[in-house]
């Protein structure tokens, strides 16, 4: 079983939908969780840091539950600019130090 | 906003040549790491470095590569003797403490020929 698995899409949305994303992790020991998001042979970039309370940040919400090892993210008025690849992330301290465990990602396209 | 840099950002080199690459972390960064990303594939960790030491590394991260932070500024990854399939995009991160967002270099594209 994959550490983290993702539906790999591609979300084809017209601009102004919602559109969310699901991933789900295997080790019940993963400590924090994230979102980032890659453009075409781009470095990931850090969209926002998921809490177990959930956490928005602005046209995005991040929840987490722990119980079932699921985590989603939910995009509201997609724009243009949001066509990327979302990458759902756990990190491992097995060591004491941070690694970062990545999802395949789902890739969005969004069109006018 | 202070950035990570990599160089140089494409690399083209022939099989069991040594290649060496470079990255400069965020200033006040303590907590150092590399990632790959084969074409059409997720993104790898390799290995994490922390007081001028490794402190993990995974089962890619064999004895043909290494690291190193020469100075106060850079950190290198090398790869000794290199393979077809060391082609990849190699990441470098930092974060300033270990449990804090790691911050990603745009990447070096390495091609073996």
């Amino acid at each position: 079983r994959k550490e983290v698995e993702q539906d790999p899409g591609p979300f084809n949305v017209p601009e102004g939908a919602t559109v969310a994303f699901n991933c789900t992790y295997s080790n019940s020991a993963s400590q924090s969780f994230f979102w980032y998001r890659q453009d075409c042979r781009k470095e990931p970039k850090l969209l926002m840091s998921v809490y177990s309370s959930g956490n928005e940040d602005g046209r995005f919400t991040a929840q987490l539950n722990r119980a079932s090892q699921y985590i989603s993210l939910l995009i509201r008025d997609s724009k243009l600019s949001d066509s990327a690849t979302y990458l759902c992330v756990v990190t491992h301290m097995n060591t004491g130090f941070q690694k970062l465990v990545f999802g395949t990602g789902t890739r969005l396209l969004v069109s006018p | 906003e202070p950035e990570v840099t990599q160089t140089p950002s494409h690399q083209v080199t022939q099989m069991g040549q040594e290649v060496i690459l470079r990255c400069v972390p965020i200033s006040n960064h303590l907590y150092f790491y590399w990632y790959r990303q084969i074409l059409g594939q997720k993104v790898e960790f390799l290995v994490s470095f922390y007081n001028n030491e490794i402190s993990e590394k995974s089962e890619i991260f064999d004895d043909q590569f290494s690291v190193e932070r020469p100075d106060g500024s850079n950190f290198t990854l090398k790869i000794r003797s290199t393979k077809l399939e060391d082609s990849a995009m190699y990441f470098c991160a930092s974060s300033r403490v270990s449990v804090y967002e790691q911050y990603f270099g745009p990447g070096t594209r390495l091609t073996v020929t």
